[in-house]
């Protein structure tokens, strides 16, 4: 069974712009996780999506936005980007929200913003 | 306020020796507890996960202990190997069984194990 994938793995972009990364779940999982993840502050939670809704938003800007499709592949979106922005963005993907599911994590990609 | 806290921050070991990383929480309610693995630059892989009915978890040489009354846990590595290098992440879910769950992670410890 194929891991949970993400691209690009790779991602340099500028102030201002906006980024668009994409993460495909692992066959049959319908949750996906979004976090970001910066030396010192570990990983923090972006939001999560279960049957194309975000059933959980952590505490981010308004620039942080994602959407789920009908078959779980899910999207994450930053517009306007600062120099903070710069992180690996992990997305994982579970069966459900609820319980003691395991998220399984993908490879992540490195955004940096110059 | 709901926190996971790890020591040791960073830890130096040689290959071959045993060690113990801790976690202490305050997360209520608590829902399980998770030890995951990172090695640097990828996502993070779960080693255990443990209900509150579970005191004791193996995954090889990984063995993780929660005592739920003072809310600790921690991860013992036995007989290390220079591949358990990696940053060790103690996560707590917290929330009622068949509600939406919140993870509340920790920052991790860093390990090295040196030849």
């Amino acid at each position: 069974k194929a891991g949970v994938t993400q691209t690009p793995r790779y991602l340099i972009k500028t102030r201002g712009q906006q980024v668009t990364l994409s993460c495909s779940p692992i066959s049959g999982h319908r949750s996906v996780s979004w976090y970001q993840q910066t030396p010192g502050q570990g990983l923090q939670f972006l939001f999560e999506y279960f049957s194309e809704t975000q059933r959980n938003k952590g505490n981010f800007p308004g620039r942080f936005s994602g959407r789920q499709f009908s078959n779980s592949r899910s999207e994450m979106n930053v517009s306007t980007l600062e120099l903070g922005d710069s992180a690996l963005y992990l997305c994982a993907s579970s069966l459900s929200p609820t319980g003691p599911d395991e998220q399984y994590f993908g490879p992540g990609t490195r955004l940096t913003v110059t | 306020k709901n926190q996971v806290e790890q020591s040791p921050q960073s830890l130096i070991i040689l290959e071959g020796k045993n060690c113990t990383l801790q976690c202490n929480y305050t997360v209520s309610p608590f829902s399980n507890l998770r030890w995951y693995k990172q090695d640097t630059g990828r996502g993070p892989v779960s080693l255990t996960i443990m209900t509150f009915s579970e005191n004791t978890k193996s995954n090889g040489r990984y063995t993780a202990t929660l005592d739920a009354d003072t809310k600790q846990s921690s991860l013992h590595i036995t007989a290390s190997q220079l591949s358990d290098s990696a940053s060790y992440i103690c996560v707590v879910s917290q929330g009622y069984a068949g509600n939406n769950r919140k993870l509340i992670w920790g920052l991790g410890t860093s390990l090295a194990v040196n030849p």
